[in-house]
């Protein structure tokens, strides 16, 4: 079992639409969850982290955060073509320090 | 401009020879990683430096070498290049080792022969 998985996708909404991406992961211990935006030929830039269970909104963007479950989501409302991209989910465990395991990506595609 | 910069942009490199990527920030950061981005596989932390001086083994460490002299500057050293290191190279930077935000580099497209 990989430690955070996501659905590769590629995801398409339609513009204005609200774009949903998930990730989950294996260990229990993990602290610290991260939505990072990737555009093509780019390098990962973050655009959300969160650390409590629930919901944290900034702007278009909320993550959300089940620890029992263990699954963090992003959701992107009124989703723009310029939100294409990939999106990469990262944990922070305890035991890892600073160090970060990303998942694979998601694809986003909005369409106009 | 504050940032990290890598070098080169992108390489090509035969099989057997030595290769250094370099990565320097100029934001005082004390962390700083190295990752690798391979299609289907995501981000792979290879080595890592809480601050200057100390390093650290990461996830896909095999065939790789970092040193950590000063705080700007973090190589990353392939001593003979297979094409399994084949990949795009990141590197990244936080100001602490407790911090969470990580900056990365531009990235070194790097494709071994």
């Amino acid at each position: 079992q990989k430690e955070v998985e996501q659905n590769s996708g590629p995801l398409s909404v339609p513009e204005g639409a609200i774009a949903s991406l998930n990730c989950t992961y294996s260990d229990r211990g993990s602290q610290s969850f991260f939505w990072y935006r990737q555009y093509s030929g780019k390098s990962p830039e973050l655009i959300m982290f969160i650390y409590s269970n629930g919901d944290k909104e900034d702007g278009r963007f909320t993550a959300q955060l089940n620890k029992a479950s263990q699954y963090v989501s992003l959701l992107i409302r009124d989703s723009q073509p310029s939100d294409s991209a990939t999106y990469l989910c990262a944990v922070k465990k305890v035991t890892s320090g600073s160090r970060l395991t990303f998942g694979e990506g998601t694809q986003l595609t909005v369409n106009p | 401009i504050a940032g990290i910069t890598q070098a080169p942009t992108s390489q090509i490199l035969a099989a057997g020879r030595r290769m250094t990527l370099r990565c320097t920030q100029d934001m005082r950061h004390n962390a700083m990683y190295w990752y690798r981005q391979d299609l289907g596989l995501g981000l792979r932390l290879i080595h890592y430096s809480n601050t200057a001086g100390t390093t650290g083994k990461g996830e896909v460490p095999d065939g790789y070498s970092v040193s950590r002299a000063n705080t700007d500057d973090f190589p990353l050293t392939l001593a003979s290049a297979v094409p399994s290191q084949t990949s795009v190279y990141f590197c990244a930077s936080a100001s602490s080792a407790s911090t969470d935000t990580q900056y990365f580099g531009p990235g070194t497209r790097l494709t071994v022969l």
